[in-house]
């Protein structure tokens, strides 16, 4: 298996400029996460979908963030515009449904610089 | 809600001399608990898990960790530690019944030294 993959790896745009970064997802996973790694706030779940539904985007920090999720193969996250302070490492994640614990799975990350 | 406290931000350890990663969360609820550890520029994977059951945990790699519920820790262990163990741990936690949730510590960075 492939793992969940993520594009770009690395990103270096200019404040203000549309930044959108991809996931796919490990292949009969059902459930999808993005995190935010950055000093200052560690490791914060930002969205989650179920189903390609968003199940929880209360960790979204602002109207600048969006994320879609239009087949189950394939994740966006968006930030447009784009400021010095979304520079981060982003993670994708995915894990099976069922009932108790499931792993979840992360892709190796998206560094993200804005300058 | 749930939190995790990770004590220490960086512990240096002389190669193989044991080791402890201290973690401690509060939570209201019943809960699962985790330990990842990253290696550099790359993502996050899962060392070991407490769901329910026995309170010591074994993992990947040596690794074991012990659940307090007393004392609310779920500290990280491994007895003899190698270069390659060097890398930054995270400690995180969800409610029981499902991970979808984590929230995770501040990581601590073990540094192994020759």
């Amino acid at each position: 298996d492939a793992g969940v993959i993520q594009s770009p790896r690395h990103e270096v745009t200019e404040m203000g400029q549309e930044v959108t970064l991809r996931c796919k997802p490990i292949s009969g996973h059902d459930y999808l996460f993005w995190y935010r790694q950055t000093m200052m706030r560690g490791l914060e779940l930002l969205i989650y979908f179920n189903n390609n539904v968003p199940i929880d985007d209360s960790g979204m920090p602002e109207d600048r963030f969006s994320a879609k999720m239009p087949n189950a193969s394939f994740s966006t996250l968006k930030i447009q515009p784009s400021e010095p302070r979304d520079s981060a490492v982003y993670f994708c994640a995915s894990s099976i449904a069922g009932g108790g614990y499931n792993e979840q799975f992360f892709g190796p990350g998206t560094r993200l610089t804005v300058l | 809600a749930q939190s995790v406290t990770q004590l220490d931000s960086q512990v240096p350890v002389f190669e193989e001399a044991p080791v402890e990663l201290r973690c401690n969360y509060s939570s209201s609820v019943s809960v699962y608990l985790f330990w990842y550890v990253q290696y550099p520029n790359q993502g996050l994977q899962l060392l070991l898990k407490y769901l329910s059951g026995s309170t010591l945990v074994k993992g990947i790699n040596g690794f074991e960790a012990e659940f307090n519920k007393s004392q609310t820790s779920f500290h990280l262990r491994k007895p003899s530690v190698h270069i390659s163990d060097t890398a930054e741990y995270f400690c995180a936690v969800s409610p029981s019944g499902s991970a979808r949730q984590l929230t995770f510590g501040s990581g601590t960075q073990l540094t192994v030294l020759p």
